[in-house]
């Protein structure tokens, strides 16, 4: 079956970096993303990472890939107050339908 | 601002009615997304329109039915509202289909009382 897996909470400190990670069970996934939603707006893409690369950097962010085991997470370096949001993990399957996690709400302690 | 606009932000209705919400997609997006967002669900996929004609389905209900117009908008049909109806309404759009990611509108929040 179709299923994206994420922890619900993350607390880090300011200053401190931040590492989301999520599993999925479909291995013909072609895409995987990395979504941002700040309260009251709608989701950001943030990054994505082709099916077949294990990493991609992206400033701030790094997304390491293990198509084996199927996860998939995010490094924020130096993470900011402004980073706190709902991190959601998504990946896309043969018929372009994008599967979405349920969300890691990130806090960032000053 | 995505590109992406959602209207309207909020809407207050009883059960049993009957609302529409609107989306326009990004300029050059050929495809609209449907997705419902709850606190017990997630986010879930209800329905995509690609130029025109429904693409794929999701969790939609029967009572829930959309389309998307010559002018590429797309409206969200939901009737015989129900408590559990309530829920942030999310529409995205991509040039075709997801493989470079979705642009997002900002929503729109129904509760039904």
């Amino acid at each position: 079956g179709e299923d994206v897996e994420q922890s619900l909470f993350l607390s880090v400190r300011e200053g401190d970096s931040s590492v989301i990670n999520c599993t999925y069970t479909d291995s013909s996934s072609t895409y995987l993303y990395w979504y941002k939603q700040e309260p009251g707006a709608g989701l950001q893409l943030l990054t994505y990472i082709f099916s077949n690369m294990d990493m991609k950097q992206d400033q701030r962010l790094t997304v390491l890939l293990n198509k084996k085991d199927k996860h998939l997470s995010l490094r924020i370096a130096d993470t900011q107050t402004g980073d706190s949001a709902i991190y959601f993990c998504a990946e896309s399957i043969l018929d372009d339908k994008v599967i979405f996690g349920p969300g890691t709400s990130l806090s960032v302690i000053p | 601002d995505s590109g992406v606009t959602q209207t309207p932000k909020h809407l207050i209705t009883a059960t049993g009615q009957r609302v529409t919400l609107r989306c326009s997609p990004r300029s050059g997006d050929l495809s609209v997304y449907w997705y419902q967002q709850s606190l017990d669900q997630g986010l879930q996929f209800l329905i995509q329109y690609y130029n025109g004609e429904e693409r794929a389905k999701g969790n939609i209900l029967e009572r829930f039915s959309a389309q998307q117009f010559p002018d590429l908008h797309s409206e969200l049909n939901l009737s015989s509202l129900e408590l559990g109806d309530s829920a942030l309404y999310f529409c995205a759009s991509s040039p075709d289909g997801a493989s470079l990611g979705y642009t997002f509108g900002s929503g729109t929040r129904l509760t039904v009382v």
